[in-house]
């Protein structure tokens, strides 16, 4: 099944204790992308990817960091977590870095708490 | 950064009755998207718009891409229980990295009575 995989679904850390979350997606997409999903503010764009090893700044990237390595990955970093960055997180991707016109598939989220 | 403005921020409606929301933005898109979301899961695109004055229609849904590139809505005619969620349009860009870029609106919480 044609899917965008985020790990885990749900983290409860504390503040300053590093972590990651994980997409991966099976449909061979060029494009990745992070967002985050506050109450009243939509979805923020945090990261995104056009191709293996090239990333980009969204609106929101302060505090996070990504990689893309490899075209299926595209893990999301918070190198010292604080709790303005409790948040749902989606994962997603598409065909070609013209996302629009092929649609975006996102992840199913991660909800993250910083406590 | 750049933020699309949605209205209505939330709607109550009896089943059957039409829907109507927005989204208008002070820049030009040259996409236009519109994402419907399930408590607990991902947007779900319904219905992409990449012409202006173009008018899709998907369903009972509806969609349109104004003449002016700054503003589309979505329309849902005889609304059911399951149109519950919450509805997003997105705008992106054309032009160098902008086509990485992908600019949500706040979002319309839908809420339909039986």
């Amino acid at each position: 099944e044609a899917q965008v995989t985020q790990n885990p679904r749900y983290l409860i850390t504390v503040t300053g204790k590093k972590l990651t979350v994980t997409c991966s997606q099976n449909m061979n997409h060029e494009y990745m992308s992070w967002y985050r999903q506050d109450p009243g503010l939509g979805l923020r764009q945090i990261y995104y990817s056009m191709n293996v090893e090239v990333t980009d700044k969204g609106d929101v990237p302060e505090g996070y960091k990504v990689s893309r390595k490899e075209k299926r990955n595209f893990p999301l970093i918070l190198e010292s977590p604080s709790p303005n960055q409790t948040s749902l997180y989606f994962c997603a991707s598409s065909l070609s870095p013209r996302g629009a016109h092929y649609g975006y598939t996102f992840g199913s989220g991660t909800r993250l708490t910083v406590v | 950064g750049q933020q699309l403005n949605q209205s209505p921020q939330s709607m109550f409606i009896q089943e059957g009755e039409d829907v109507s929301m927005n989204c208008t933005s002070s820049s030009i898109f040259n996409t236009w998207l519109w994402y419907k979301q399930d408590p607990g899961e991902g947007p779900v695109l319904l219905i992409a718009l990449y012409k202006a004055g173009e008018l899709t229609s998907n369903g009972r849904l509806t969609a349109q891409f104004g003449i002016t590139r700054k503003d589309s809505f979505l329309n849902i005619s005889a609304s059911i229980p399951s149109d519950v969620g919450i509805y997003f349009c997105a705008g992106q860009r054309a032009g160098g990295t902008s086509y990485g870029k992908l600019t949500f609106g706040q979002g319309t919480i839908l809420t339909v009575h039986p």
